[in-house]
Order: C-alpha cells, then sequence, then structure tokens
C-alpha cells in the first residue's frame, strides 16, 4: 500500500510568514509522530498523536509550533512567524499501536523548509 | 534524557567489502530501530530490533539491550548502501518517541 506522504517537498517563505505542512499517514495507522532534521544531524522529535489528540507535545521548540489532527488521520504541522533558525527538513512518520505495544515507525520524505 | 551514540562518524568503503556500524545507548530502551537514509534524504526502516537478532539479505543486527548497544552488519557492500545509517530508541516518556543518533555515513565506493 501507500507510504506516508507529506507536502509540499519544499516550501521557501519569509521570515514572519506562517507555513503549513501536511502529512498523510499509512492508512490504519493509529500513531502519528513529527520531527524535525537539521543538516548533518539525526531526526529531533517534536510531538506524537495518538488518534486525534496530541499525547506528548514536548519536543516543540515554543509556541510558534503547532499541530492537528482533526480526524484522526491527517495531521498539519502550523509556524507562525518563522524564523531563519526554523529552516529545516520537517519528517512525519506513522505506526501502528495495538494493546500498548509499539511497532516500526515508517517515515514520509520530508518536507524542505526554507526561511529566507 | 537518553543518549545515543553511533561509531563509526564516517566510513569510507571499497565495494565488496564488509562492515560493522555500532550504537550505543545510555538507558533502558523499549524499541530500537536501525535506518537507511537514502541521498535523496529517505529514511528506509531496516529493522526493528529491540533485542536479538535479525538478518535481511546481506544486513544483519544483533541488540544486547542488558549491555546497551547494538550492531549492524553490512555484508559484500554495494555502492547502493552509500548514505546515513541511523540508530533511534523508544524509551517510555509517556510517548513512543524515536530518539535518533548523529548517524554513520558510509561511502561505498567502486
Amino acid at each position: 500500500g501507500a507510504g506516508v506522504s507529506q507536502t509540499p517537498s519544499n516550501k521557501v517563505t519569509e521570515k514572519g510568514k506562517y507555513v503549513e505542512l501536511r502529512c498523510d499517514p499509512i492508512s490504519g495507522h493509529t500513531a502519528l509522530y513529527w520531527y524535525r532534521q537539521s543538516l548533518g544531524q539525526g531526526p529531533e522529535f517534536l510531538i506524537y498523536f495518538q488518534g486525534t489528540g496530541a499525547a506528548d507535545d514536548s519536543g516543540l521548540p515554543n509556541d510558534r509550533f503547532f499541530a492537528v489532527r482533526p480526524e484522526g488521520s491527517v495531521s498539519t504541522l502550523k509556524i507562525q512567524r518563522t524564523e531563519r533558525g526554523d529552516s529545516a527538513v520537517y519528517l512525519c512518520a506513522s505506526s501502528l499501536l495495538a494493546g500498548g505495544r509499539t511497532d516500526t515507525q515508517y517515515f514520509g520524505p520530508g518536507t524542505r523548509l526554507t526561511v529566507l | 534524557g537518553i543518549q545515543v551514540e553511533q561509531s563509526p562518524p564516517d566510513l569510507i568503503l571499497q565495494e565488496g567489502a564488509n562492515s560493522t556500524l555500532r550504537c550505543n545507548f545510555s538507558d533502558s530502551v523499549n524499541n530500537l530501530q536501525w535506518f537507511h537514509q537514502n541521498p535523496w534524504g529517505q529514511l528506509i526502516n531496516l529493522f526493528y530490533i529491540p533485542s536479538g537478532t535479525k538478518q535481511n539479505g546481506r544486513l544483519s543486527a544483533t541488540t544486547v539491550a542488558t549491555e546497551r548497544y547494538s550492531l549492524l552488519y553490512i555484508s559484500s557492500s554495494q555502492t547502493t548502501d552509500s548514505g546515513v545509517y541511523f540508530c533511534a530508541v523508544e524509551t517510555w516518556a509517556g510517548s513512543y518517541q524515536l530518539t535518533f543518533g548523529k548517524g554513520t555515513k558510509l561511502s561505498v565506493i567502486p
């Protein structure tokens, strides 16, 4: 079946603008994660959804970042008043969770955000 | 939080050579995954291996959870194996988030 998809693949914006990044998880996956990867580093956790609710948002760097998953499937990561330091690749992942047990996280291709 | 260290940071191999990549972690983990990030940036799952040994073709992985390390073996390397290999661990911290190491950058030359 289809994997995790993310749109857009690239986003260039100006400092101070608002951006939205979209993630379509694998069908049937209840868990959805957002990560951010800077050049030369491993991905860093931002937020985790179980169903519609944000179960853990401890990785969001500040209140300019917000994410939603209103119907328990597609998720949108929203960044207000973008700063040059927000430039990175934003990765989305999804996984099956059953009976409190975790499973493999599958990653999308990422959205490369550049803030000028 | 948990620390994940990968070694070596960089590795250059001649095509056909074998290699071992190491991942050390500082605390007990629920889960460990190995990924390959290809030159286009896509993270590809290699293994879900909280403990024990698994094999998939020319790749195999072993995790010794009690000693807090995991090894990824690549045999008969090919140029398509080039990229960055990441180890990522999951600890229960209220969610199933993965903590990644900094990766091993592998270059396989013909």
